[in-house]
């Protein structure tokens, strides 16, 4: 199993970049990374998926270096409502039981 | 309306009794799961499955059962419900993508079960 491991918490102000790393030292040939938004009560939200390199939509970017063995989630120029748990997930989702949600980052948005 | 909709939301019962959870969803999946999570702590995967014939167990399926009546509805079981099954469980639905990956889970609101 593609372990995860992020950061359990991370305090940020409003209007920075926020750069949150997942290290993923075990991650196969296959797997693909993904991130996931939580608030409170909520379910889960996708933010971003990647296998190499970069990737960029409109919420966020994932940098990915050449041995894939960590990530960077990067969220640029936070607000309040940033504020959540993201879950860094490893898997190739063929197995869906491989795909494992660890206890995630959460991170706080100040004023 | 929501894409995958829970079925309740909250729900209170005594040690022993039967409960089930209810999830249907209109994104057309074929894929769907059942995760727990308790405070503090990320989701863990239940049961899932991939259609309608399929069922699988995933890292915690003890004291729990599945049904997949249909590609739309899927259905967590507790036999018999005890006090350290009180968690919020998810349902979420995925489908394949162009280059065959699996896509983006797709959650409903929760269902908050309480054992008493």
């Amino acid at each position: 199993l593609a372990k995860t491991t992020q950061p359990i918490s991370m305090d940020s102000y409003e209007g920075q970049e926020v750069n949150i790393t997942c290290s993923h030292n075990n991650i196969a040939t296959n797997d693909y990374i993904t991130w996931y938004q939580q608030f409170p009560s909520q379910g889960p939200r996708f933010i971003i998926q990647g296998y190499k390199t970069k990737v960029t939509n409109e919420v966020a970017s994932l940098f990915i270096p050449a041995d894939r063995k960590s990530s960077t989630l990067s969220l640029p120029r936070v607000s309040l409502s940033d504020t959540a748990v993201y879950y860094c997930l490893v898997g190739s989702y063929s197995s869906a039981s491989k795909i494992i949600f660890g206890s995630g980052t959460r991170l706080s948005i100040r004023p | 309306d929501a894409d995958v909709t829970q079925t309740p939301r909250n729900r209170i019962t005594k040690t022993g009794k039967r409960i089930m959870l209810e999830c249907s969803q209109t994104k057309g999946h074929d894929r769907m799961y059942w995760y727990r999570q308790d405070p503090g702590l990320g989701l863990r995967l239940i049961y899932y499955s991939f259609d309608v014939k399929d069922i699988n167990k995933g890292e915690i399926s003890d004291g729990y059962s599945v049904s997949r009546q249909a590609q739309a509805k899927f259905s967590l079981s507790l036999e018999s419900a005890i006090p350290n099954q009180t968690a919020l469980y998810f349902c979420a639905t995925s489908d394949l993508d162009v280059r065959g990956v699996s896509g983006e889970l797709f959650f409903g609101e929760g269902s908050r079960l309480t054992v008493l």
